[in-house]
């Protein structure tokens, strides 16, 4: 069974701080990997993506790819209260076009 | 771009009956997936289409989920007979091709589904 694990949370931080959130994935053949953030009551949103090992930014995210120790991390700095709600990682397992497997997601919670 | 529209938005039901859930996908997105999510399992593929041809449908439950495309601009979930286990919220997204970013997904705003 091909999985994407992370905990569910809730992450508490403090506005103003750095939130770092984990994904780890079964998959070691898996090729591009992806950050959703899903408010309360709505829709998963695509913040992120990354395909190689290493970081990538964007304004206050950072996703980090280690495909040596299959994890994947999205960094978020300034946290924000704004910043709450859950995030999922989402991993396409094979090459080529294929679907995502979505964790289940973890929560978080910036505190003003 | 109106987005991914997803119709009805809630549908309460009792044990038994005809569900039918409705997706508008993105003009020009040739990818279509219906998902499920629930607290327990997070958010599941049920089934998804390339250019209307249904390519993996491993994910629906039983048979009493069905799914159908007759065009590219319209899709149906169908579940019936429908069971309080079914109760969840149903995703609907739709993405392009051209490379990695055809992996890009973009969800409706769902349908909160409840079986009495």
């Amino acid at each position: 069974q091909k999985e994407v694990e992370q905990n569910s949370g809730p992450l508490s931080v403090p506005e103003g701080a750095i939130a770092s959130l984990n994904c780890t994935y079964s998959d070691r053949g898996s090729q591009s990997f992806f950050w959703y953030r899903q408010y309360s009551g709505k829709s998963p949103e695509l913040i992120m993506f990354i395909y190689s090992n290493g970081d990538k930014e964007d304004g206050r995210f950072t996703a980090q790819l280690n495909k040596a120790s299959q994890y994947v991390s999205l960094l978020i700095r300034d946290s924000q209260p704004s910043d709450s709600a859950t995030y999922l990682c989402a991993v396409n397992m094979r090459s080529g076009y294929s679907t995502l497997t979505f964790g289940k997601g973890t929560m978080l919670l910036v505190s003003p | 771009d109106a987005g991914v529209i997803q119709s009805p938005r809630h549908e309460v039901t009792e044990m038994g009956q005809e569900v039918t859930l409705r997706c508008k996908p993105i003009s020009g997105h040739d990818y279509l997936f219906w998902y499920r999510q629930t607290m327990m399992r997070g958010l599941e593929l049920l089934i998804y289409f390339n250019n209307n041809v249904p390519i993996d449908d491993s994910g629906m439950p039983e048979d009493r989920f069905s799914a159908k495309m007759p065009n590219a601009s319209f899709s149906t979930l169908k579940i019936q007979p429908s069971e309080p286990r079914d109760s969840a919220v149903y995703f609907c997204a739709s993405s392009g091709t051209g490379g990695p970013t055809n992996e890009k997904l973009f969800f409706g705003s769902g349908t909160q589904l409840s079986v009495l």
